[in-house]
């Protein structure tokens, strides 16, 4: 299996644009999340979808950022519109329904916001 | 609430070393997980270990071993004969309903 896979790996975009990050979660796998990564706030769950439904999106920061998953194999993050402060690395993870198991992370991607 | 202390913030040995890293954590809940990740310079996060709250037993694999102590909160990590290769950033997490709560992490330097 090749992973989680993210794209695209780096993001650089001006400040108002829309940003689309892209994941595809590890194929059988029932559980997708979105983590971010930031120096002030280290690893944070911004959303999670289980059977390709959103459950929690407690830690979505704002209006702007929206996520989907269409389908069990792919699924985006999307913030409309950008700003400086959203700059950090983005994570995409996925797990199975076993509660044991781990998740397994994508990359990540490396936004910059100018 | 869940919480993820790792107090140590940076940690420097030479290669050959021992080392150390602690985590503590905070729950309500009698049924959790534990994990440790490493995430290199190349910034992936790669899984280390996972433990259930009901598995005290302490676990060795290679150079790394884990200690957990549900008396104290606690699910401290070991690397044993430090290699270069060790140097990464150390996340301890806890799980108990899919989300994953993540400590700071703990960088871990070894020198040559």
């Amino acid at each position: 299996d090749a992973g989680v896979i993210q794209s695209p790996r780096h993001e650089v975009t001006e400040m108002g644009q829309e940003v689309t990050l892209r994941c595809k979660p590890i194929s059988g796998h029932d559980y997708l999340f979105w983590y971010r990564q930031t120096m002030m706030r280290g690893l944070e769950l911004l959303i999670y979808f289980n059977n390709n439904v959103p459950i929690d999106d407690s830690g979505m920061p704002e209006d702007r950022f929206s996520a989907k998953m269409p389908n069990a194999s792919f699924s985006t993050l999307k913030i409309q519109p950008s700003e400086p402060r959203d700059s950090a690395v983005y994570f995409c993870a996925s797990s199975d329904r076993d509660r044991n198991t781990e998740a397994f992370f994508g990359q990540g991607t490396r936004l910059t916001v100018v | 609430a869940q919480k993820v202390t790792q107090a140590q913030t940076e940690i420097s040995v030479v290669e050959k070393e021992d080392v150390t890293l602690d985590c503590v954590y905070e729950t309500r809940d009698t049924t959790y997980y534990l994990f440790w990740y490493k995430q290199p310079p190349s910034g992936e996060l790669v899984f280390l270990i996972r433990r259930n709250s009901f598995d005290e037993q302490n676990e060795i694999s290679g150079r790394y071993s884990w200690n957990f102590q549900k008396s104290t909160s606690s699910f401290n990590f070991t690397i044993t004969a430090s290699q270069v290769v060790d140097s990464a950033v150390y996340f301890c997490a806890l799980s108990n309903d899919y989300k994953l709560s993540f400590g700071a992490g703990t960088t871990v330097t070894v020198r040559a």
